[in-house]
């Protein structure tokens, strides 16, 4: 199985702020890598895929990067809306997997 | 506009039977591969089976010769028969269309709770 490492587990940020979360894979996943956002009590959101690609709807301040095994997410000016857990996922290959998220906080 | 609505969830005993329905409008099912995707609490989300347009069907090695999934095209339906429940099967359980491993439409979900 593909495992995701994702980092740091837990991040507190300003409004305004500029916040990155990155994601590894071990083993080259290509561009297979999506992004989601997960509020209390709701489903799981797609926000990224492919790596880079913007969901439609999904604001702009929201970014990805990357590719083989090494993945970045990016929120150029956090907004308070933005308190969420986040999560990578890779379906290079299958059993599809998920990191272990990053759970996001408003200092 | 895409809707799936997961039904079927509850408290079982452990080694008990359920069967998950997730009823689509927006989509049809059997033209997307389609996949049930869990969280337990506290939880990251977990993949646990796809059923592909062409009716091929894959498992987590947690769920595999316990749980089977399945579609109706009659009704736009996807199910997930769940059997020999067990503790660890614990979780919220949500469907998911699910094109080249990419969760872009998913339910509400149905929470699935194993105890005695």
């Amino acid at each position: 199985d593909i495992q995701m490492t994702q980092s740091p587990s837990s991040l507190s940020a300003f409004v305004g702020d500029r916040v990155t979360i990155t994601c590894q894979a071990s083993q080259d996943i290509s561009n297979s890598l999506s992004w989601y956002q997960e509020k209390p009590g709701k489903a799981p959101k797609l926000l990224i895929f492919d790596a880079s690609n913007l969901e439609p709807g999904v604001p702009s301040r929201f970014s990805g990067s990357g590719s083989g095994t090494d993945f970045t997410f990016t929120i150029s000016s956090l907004q308070s809306e933005d308190i969420a857990t986040y999560y990578c996922q890779q379906g290079d290959g299958l059993p599809y997997t998920f990191g272990q998220g990053t759970k996001l906080e408003i200092k | 506009e895409v809707q799936l609505v997961e039904s079927g969830g509850g408290l079982m005993q452990p080694g008990g039977s359920l069967r998950l329905s997730c009823m689509a409008s927006g989509l049809t099912v059997t033209n997307n591969h389609m996949s049930w995707v869990r969280q337990a609490p506290g939880k990251g989300p977990e993949w646990v089976s796809v059923i592909h347009s062409d009716g091929i069907t894959h498992y987590a090695d947690s769920v595999k010769g316990r749980f089977t999934i399945s579609r109706d095209n009659s009704k736009n339906t996807l199910y997930l028969q769940m059997r020999t429940l067990r503790a660890e099967d614990t979780a919220i359980y949500y469907c998911a269309r699910s094109p080249r491993g990419i969760f872009d439409f998913w339910g509400q979900g149905t929470r699935v709770t194993v105890s005695s």
